[in-house]
């Protein structure tokens, strides 16, 4: 039931920019605006850093970024730090009855 | 401040049953549904189940349907998940995680430290 695909790894170096994509379906992603992204560092509990696709709570950097466009919701971190580095996760609301999608994960290096 | 602690993780041999639980503190835990959320060793996260304030709606990842069953009982702040007949594969440490919202919507907000299982003879 991990019916969001994520890409395996991203990498890039400090200060640029990456995106990484969540891709669902129109029953799911494209239907509703409930995505949530969280962080994990490694031996670390996750961390919500934006939900409602695009919303970010109360203490996350507002180098984090959320969007979506069709079926594929989207995080960017801008402006890259070696803190950065960890597991980033989608996970999306998809409707009464299943009720909730997740992607594998995506590694995020730091170069 | 908002906490979660999960207990009753353990080693259990393939088959037999195990129950977790959650104690909830810190906030109103009948305005919001909660979700268990696992992790197997070196593996990716694996939403579980979850529960709506009332108990209304609840939902199961496929694997589980039918093995698992999650409740809550609200005078007690406290969520469980009734895990029998259980695999290899249910390994995993078990993350308790509080919703944004009284439905379930996926939006987990606060998470415990999570409590290990292992299945193994």
């Amino acid at each position: 039931q991990s019916a969001l695909t994520q890409p395996a790894s991203v990498s890039g170096s400090p200060g640029q920019s990456i995106t990484i994509s969540c891709t669902g379906t129109s029953s799911d992603v494209g239907s509703y605006n409930v995505v949530s992204w969280y962080q994990q560092h490694p031996g670390k509990v996750p961390k919500l850093i934006i939900y409602g696709g695009s919303k970010r709570p109360s203490g996350v950097s507002n180098r984090f970024s959320g969007s979506k466009s069709g079926n594929t919701a989207s995080l960017t971190i801008s402006g890259l730090q070696a803190e950065d580095e960890a597991d980033y996760y989608c996970f999306s609301y998809a409707g009464a009855g299943t009720f909730v999608l997740f992607g594998g994960g995506t590694k995020l290096t730091v170069l | 401040e908002v906490q979660l602690v999960e207990s009753g993780g353990g080693l259990v041999q393939p088959g037999r049953s195990l129950r977790l639980s959650c104690a909830a503190s810190g906030f109103t835990f009948d305005d919001y549904a909660m979700h268990w959320v696992r992790q197997a060793p070196g593996r990716g996260l694996e939403w579980v189940s979850g529960i709506s304030w009332n108990s209304v709606n609840i939902g199961y990842v496929d694997s589980v349907k039918g093995r698992f069953t999650i409740s809550r009982d609200n005078a007690k702040n406290s969520l469980y998940l009734q895990m029998n007949n259980l695999r290899a594969e249910d390994t995993a440490l078990y993350y308790c995680a509080k919703d944004m919202w009284g439905e379930l919507t996926a939006t987990k907000d606060y998470w415990g430290q999570g409590t290990l299982v292992t299945v193994s003879s």
